[in-house]
């Protein structure tokens, strides 16, 4: 069964630092876009960036570049999302989702979201 | 920056069809997505690169694309379909992707 599994809630306080991941299993994590969306609670979904794990080539909202760092080890099949700074805005369900069908923007599979409160 | 515009909600019966447009510059270019999200739930891909249908979606589910408007159509709506739809899709530059701000589909 082809899976995303994300880490479990955060509780920050402003200023701290954060990593979350997004772990693939059953299929071949190297070859396949792994996208982050951002839901602010009641709102509506922001894409975050994009990265591509076999080679690391990344795309990110310019909103959130700067901001956030996105990064993948495909020795470990996993993706992340990080944060050196967090801020009050940063409170969110953070979603990893993977691209299928050829299409970087088709995200096919999603993880179960991790839940950022700062 | 770039923007999809949709409607913030749109109500039918069961049983009719329901049809959510989406509109942007660089539609008439760029492909577009289309996401459910039902409450509580992580979004699911329902209609990819305009028209099609990923493996597991009911068939009730189609989209279209004309000019600058996507529109996802919902035949013989079904209680189970009630969430929120969200389309997804570049800039004409294809840096900036982006998802409209959601439609709320009620089904009375």
């Amino acid at each position: 069964e082809v899976q995303l599994v994300q880490s479990g809630a955060e509780l920050k306080k402003p200023g701290d630092s954060l990593k979350i991941s997004c772990t693939g299993s059953g299929y071949s994590f190297s070859t396949h876009w792994i996208g982050w969306v951002r839901q602010r609670p009641g709102k509506g979904l922001e894409w975050i960036g994009i990265v591509f794990p076999a080679d690391s080539d990344l795309k990110y909202n310019p909103s959130f570049q700067g901001h956030v760092t996105i990064s993948a080890d495909k020795s470990l099949k996993t993706a992340y999302l990080q944060w050196s700074s967090l801020r009050a805005s940063d409170t969110a369900m953070y979603y990893c989702a993977r691209q299928d069908y050829g299409d970087p923007d088709a995200f096919n599979v999603w993880g179960q979201g991790t839940m950022v409160t700062v | 920056s770039y923007e999809l515009t949709q409607p913030p909600s749109v109500s039918v019966s069961p049983g009719q069809t329901a049809r959510i447009t989406c509109v942007g510059d660089a539609l008439p270019k760029k492909y577009g997505h289309w996401y459910q999200q039902r409450s509580g739930q992580a979004p699911v891909l329902v209609i990819y690169e305009d028209t099609k249908r990923p493996s597991g979606i009911p068939e009730r589910f189609s989209g279209s694309s004309s000019g600058t408007m996507a529109t996802l159509t919902i035949s013989a709506v079904q209680v189970e379909d009630e969430a929120d739809y969200y389309c997804f899709s570049a800039d004409s530059d294809g840096i900036q992707r982006v998802f409209g701000g959601g439609t709320k589909l009620s089904v009375l």
